[in-house]
């Protein structure tokens, strides 16, 4: 089973719109959690890091929260622009040995 | 800003071949990986090495080598291309292995026919 859960798979929404993307995760111990964005043929690009101690983060129109305890994270865009369609990949560090858990993503598409 | 650059971002192979694929990081970051992307299946690891010369079997490493003579480079050999390996490949860097960012190269898409 994999680790790291993300939901919905994929979303379409209109610009100007908000969404909420979800990562649920099993990793244990936990270290941090990524969340990168990838656009169509490119690689993975870093948004924001949580770690254990910080329950919101954000970068711009983008808008992280970690809730340690019941080991959810949630990616907030608000005000969606066509720049953001893209896959949002959630990316768990395990405590100790530095693995790395990755969800499947998102796949944000954001119409005008 | 750290760059990383795949050589390749398109290859088509023919099952059998021997395919090269490299990544070099202009940062002197200790830590380099290669990843595969499939739909539906996310990133999964291959390889991984923490310093030159030295490599580390990641979550799938059947049928892949990895060669890393310099700090700056990583090379992804396939040493007989098969049509299961018709994927996209991501090489990444990071300075610390325990918090690090990774930084992605923009990826190599492999065919083999």
């Amino acid at each position: 089973k994999n680790q790291v859960e993300q939901s919905p798979q994929s979303l379409i929404i209109l610009e100007g719109k908000n969404c909420t993307l979800q990562c649920n995760y099993t990793v244990s111990p936990f270290s941090n959690l990524r969340w990168y964005k990838q656009d169509t043929g490119r690689g993975p690009v870093s948004l924001t890091i949580m770690t254990f101690s910080e329950n919101t983060k954000s970068n711009g129109r983008y808008t992280a929260t970690l809730d340690a305890d019941t080991k959810q994270s949630s990616l907030h865009i608000t005000a969606s622009q066509l720049s953001d369609s893209a896959s949002y990949i959630c990316v768990v560090r395990f405590y100790g040995n530095n693995r790395l858990a990755f969800g499947k993503g998102n796949q944000v598409v954001v119409i005008p | 800003d750290v760059k990383v650059t795949q050589s390749s971002r398109y290859l088509v192979k023919r099952t059998g071949e021997k395919v090269f694929l490299e990544c070099v990081q202009d940062m002197d970051h200790e830590n380099m990986f290669w990843y595969r992307q499939d739909p539906g299946l996310g990133l999964r690891l291959i390889y991984f090495s923490y310093d030159v010369k030295m490599k580390e079997k990641g979550d799938i490493p059947e049928g892949y080598s990895v060669s890393r003579e310099k700090k700056e480079r990583f090379s992804l050999i396939l040493e007989s291309a098969s049509t299961n390996q018709t994927s996209m490949y991501l090489c990444a860097s990071t300075l610390t292995a325990n918090t690090g960012e990774l930084f992605f190269g923009e990826g190599s898409r492999l065919t083999v026919l």
